[in-house]
């Protein structure tokens, strides 16, 4: 099984640039994440989705959109680029609400 | 709002040394709580949980009971190994569907 992957695992972005980071999961599971790490900051949630069609926003949506067409993939759109937005970032997915989430192996951004 | 507070580290500790990481919540609803492990260059992934008050989670040696009365979720391990060398997180669900994580606590096991 595949579980979660992301694409890509490393990215340098100039600042204001765009980019999208892919995120596709297979098996089957409506809830979708988005988190970024900082150091000692733990895992912040950006964006979250509960099925194909509906996303809400999470605790730092700023500068960051989503999409959820399909019930596999969870796309993350940062516009303009900036610095503050170096990070790494998870996507993960669930069965429920309250159960175990898998994660992919993180996407690390830099922004310069 | 939801809030998981946790054990400061970094932790370093000698193979076989009993390790506990605190953790804290603070929930409006009923949570379930998990413990999250990261191992160096890796996305977290699940170590145990426990949906509801009393419960006891366990798996590979480490243990954590929900504590309602304190609002607690200790992680604990009697006798740690160097592959224990990870990031712990605690973390939160509640009904609206997000975990909630904690800052994490990195260990470090000495041979």
């Amino acid at each position: 099984n595949a579980g979660v992957t992301q694409t890509p695992k490393f990215r340098i972005l100039k600042i204001g640039q765009s980019m999208t980071l892919q995120c596709a999961q297979d098996m089957n599971h409506n809830y979708m994440y988005w988190y970024r790490q900082d150091p000692g900051m733990g895992l912040k949630l950006i964006y979250y989705s509960v099925g194909a069609g509906i996303t809400d926003k999470g605790e730092v949506p700023n500068g960051y959109n989503v999409s959820r067409s399909t019930t596999e993939d969870f796309p993350l759109r940062l516009e303009l680029a900036a610095p503050s937005q170096t990070s790494v970032y998870f996507c993960a997915s669930a069965t429920g609400g309250i159960g175990e989430a898998f994660f992919g192996q993180g996407t690390r951004l830099t922004v310069v | 709002g939801n809030s998981v507070t946790q054990m400061e580290g970094p932790v370093t500790l000698s193979e076989e040394a009993f390790l506990t990481i605190n953790c804290t919540y603070t929930a409006t609803g009923y949570p379930s709580l998990f413990w999250y492990v990261q191992y160096p260059g890796e996305g977290l992934q699940l170590l145990l949980k426990a949906t509801k008050a009393d419960d006891k989670g366990s798996n590979k040696g480490f243990e954590a009971t929900y504590r309602k009365e304190t609002t607690s979720f200790h992680l604990e391990k009697g006798s740690v190994q160097v592959s224990d060398s990870a990031v712990y997180f605690c973390a939160l669900s509640d009904s609206d569907y997000k975990l909630s994580f904690g800052a994490g606590t990195t260990v470090t096991v000495r041979a």
